[in-house]
């Protein structure tokens, strides 16, 4: 069954720092999302990506972040500079319209120390 | 944006157990997912049910969206079905809103 992917699984990364994130959405699919999660809490809503631009974005997602679909297949989510509150499990997504049921990968968890 | 609401926040079962998991939704939705989060922290979607009723071995979901409400029913609960159970819902554009879950533990 084809499934969403997601590397690294855990990411530990200093404050400051730049991280990549990186997804294998399903291959059909047109929509592409970023959600996270901070530990104890509800899933919250990032950013969503189609025909190669970002259709709607969150209030989080501010001048840190940014999202690319490098190539055929990959998607990635970029935070610049790391800030200790960024610490969250960050779950990528895909659907193959908007609208329609999204898959999620496995997630990475990322630590900022 | 829409408001999500899960009840309960909490419930624990004895294995073998039914339950009912209830999420009220502040606006109509086009779409409606239910996940478990399992305790390594993946999401396993459920039910894509934005409307009528469906089935899965001992999962059910309704989903009356006149009402805004949606049901997940687990019958004969199983240790493993612990875990946190989420509710999420679209309404136009293309993000899900999620609740706050409901925290599931079934004792053998």
């Amino acid at each position: 069954e084809p499934e969403v992917t997601q590397t690294p699984s855990h990411q530990v990364t200093q404050m400051g720092q730049e991280v990549i994130l990186r997804c294998v959405p399903i291959s059909n699919h047109l929509y592409f999302y970023w959600y996270r999660q901070i530990l104890g809490q509800k899933v919250e809503f990032l950013v969503s990506f189609y025909n190669n631009e970002i259709s709607e974005k969150s209030e989080i997602f501010d001048d840190q972040f940014s999202v690319e679909r490098p190539d055929g297949s990959n998607f990635t989510l970029k935070i610049r500079s790391t800030k200790l509150e960024d610490s969250a499990m960050y779950f990528c997504a895909s659907g193959v319209y908007g609208n329609t049921e999204a898959f999620f990968g496995q997630g990475t968890r990322l630590t900022v120390v | 944006g829409i408001q999500v609401e899960q009840s309960p926040p909490d419930l624990i079962l004895q294995e073998g157990a039914n339950s009912t998991l209830r999420c009220n939704f502040s606006d109509s939705v086009n779409n409606l997912q239910w996940f478990h989060q399992n305790p390594w922290g993946q999401l396993i979607n459920l039910f894509y049910i934005p409307s009528g009723t469906k089935q899965n071995g001992r999962l059910s979901a309704t989903t009356v969206a006149t009402e805004r409400y949606s049901l997940l029913y687990i019958s004969s609960s199983q240790t493993t079905d612990s875990g946190v159970y989420f509710c999420a819902g679209e309404t136009s554009g293309s993000r899900l809103t999620f609740g706050e879950g409901t925290q599931l533990t079934v004792n053998p």
